[in-house]
């Protein structure tokens, strides 16, 4: 079965501080990764996703196969940064079920 | 472009009972996935509707059904309600499958069954 695991449930750094939000899945088959974010009183969105291996507000996450993860992280993490962030998993191929984490809070202090 | 919309908002119904939620995907999108949300089980997957037709259905009782309508737009059911289905019910919209494409979520519809 796959499954996506979020280990933290909350992370707390300062502002100006490295963020690394962690994530691992399990797949049987070539998974396709995502990070979604949810600001305060917005919808989800998406951040990125690993297909198009691109940096958005700073961000960065690598499919390491070999750890079966997809951190997100960014070097300097600034106040706007917190809000709610879910790694997803879609397969390639054939039937598949679109698999969320529960989800890391990011609080980014002053 | 208009977002996905979702009506109602917030429902509250009684045990027994029935409930039909709608979205209305983006224009152009075709698929139309619906989440349930819980403090307790995260982000679940309910099903996916692509061109009128499921494609993909999660791990849920057949009291949720759900149906994709020729203008894209989608509704889900809820038959004989229960308390554990207080949920926060959310509805994305994709322009082709889920497999590449970013998902668009609706502001979802907060469903309290007392």
């Amino acid at each position: 079965a796959q499954r996506v695991t979020q280990p933290e449930k909350l992370l707390s750094v300062f502002k100006g501080a490295p963020v690394e939000l962690k994530c691992n899945y399990s797949y049987s088959g070539s998974p396709e990764l995502f990070w979604y974010v949810q600001y305060s009183r917005q919808r989800l969105q998406l951040l990125l996703r690993h297909i198009s291996r691109e940096s958005i507000k700073g961000f960065t996450a690598d499919l390491n196969k070999g750890e079966t993860s997809f951190h997100l992280k960014k070097p300097f993490a600034q106040e706007e940064d917190s809000a709610m962030y879910y790694c997803a998993l879609s397969g390639s191929g054939g039937s598949y079920i679109p698999t969320f984490g529960r989800g890391t809070s990011l609080i980014v202090h002053p | 472009k208009a977002g996905v919309t979702q009506t109602p908002r917030y429902l509250i119904k009684t045990r027994g009972q029935q409930v039909t939620l709608s979205c209305s995907p983006i224009s152009g999108h075709r698929s139309v996935s619906w989440y349930q949300q819980t403090p307790g089980q995260g982000l679940q997957f309910l099903f996916e509707y692509f061109s009128e037709t499921q494609r993909n259905k999660g791990n849920f009782p057949g009291r949720f059904s759900g149906r994709q309508f020729s203008n894209s737009r989608s509704e889900m059911n809820v038959s004989t309600l229960e308390l554990g289905d207080s949920a926060l019910y959310l509805c994305a919209s994709s322009l082709e499958d889920t497999t590449y494409n970013e998902q668009f979520f609706g502001p979802g519809t907060r469903l309290t069954v007392l």
